[in-house]
């Protein structure tokens, strides 16, 4: 098992730019979810997922967009980059929303 | 509605004594509660979880965690400090959405 993979590990844009951040999982979870994560703020959670084809916004939903057309993946747009969403992105998944999450190894994105 | 605050967010205990990291959560219904911990440049990894079995629960690492409804609290403990336990460690409420805490981070001085 390869667990929760991410790619890519290290990503720069420019403003106005846009781009996919991809996550997958081979363990069959439903429940899946994006956090971005920023000095003194913790994990702040962008979407979430609770099965394919059903997504919903987290705390931080503005400027990045999600689909989940299989239960494996679960990719995240950000539409026009912006300096504001620099940060490291996590992907995380688990069984349900009360089990272990696991987390994939982060995507540092830098946008200048 | 569901958010979970850390009231600190930096600890310093000396080796060998106690640590106590305290959260209170708020939760439209009965929580699932979460500590994970994040060491430096590293991901994050489960401590304990609380899913309305006993409320005491025993975690890795000699960290245990203590359910209290009437104070929703959540607080972290461990009887004796290692210098391995310097990280950041975040508290998690879940129930339909999965949220986290600001963190707080742990100081161990020798």
């Amino acid at each position: 098992n390869a667990g929760v993979t991410q790619t890519p590990k290290f990503q720069v844009l420019k403003t106005g730019q846009s781009m996919t951040l991809q996550c997958a999982q081979d363990m069959n979870h439903e429940y899946m979810s994006w956090y971005r994560q920023d000095p003194g703020m913790g994990l702040r959670l962008i979407h979430y997922s609770v099965g394919a084809g059903i997504t919903d916004q987290g705390e931080v939903p503005n400027g990045y967009n999600v689909s989940r057309s299989t239960t494996e993946d679960f990719p995240l747009r950000l539409l026009s980059a912006a300096p504001s969403q620099t940060s490291v992105y996590f992907c995380a998944s688990s069984r349900t929303d009360s089990g272990e999450q696991y987390f994939g190894p982060g995507t540092r994105l830098t946008v200048t | 509605a569901q958010s979970v605050t850390q009231l600190d967010s930096h600890v310093s205990v000396s080796e060998g004594t106690p640590v106590l990291l305290r959260c209170n959560y708020s939760s439209s219904y009965s929580p699932s509660l979460f500590w994970y911990v994040q060491h430096p440049n590293k991901g994050l990894q489960l401590l304990l979880k609380y899913t309305s079995a006993a409320t005491l629960v025993k975690g890795i690492n000699g960290f245990e965690a203590e359910f209290k409804k009437s104070e929703t609290s959540f607080h972290l403990t461990k009887p004796s400090a290692h210098m391995s336990d310097a990280a950041e460690y975040f508290c998690v409420v879940s129930g339909g959405k999965i949220i986290f805490g600001k963190g707080t981070r742990l100081h161990i001085l020798p």
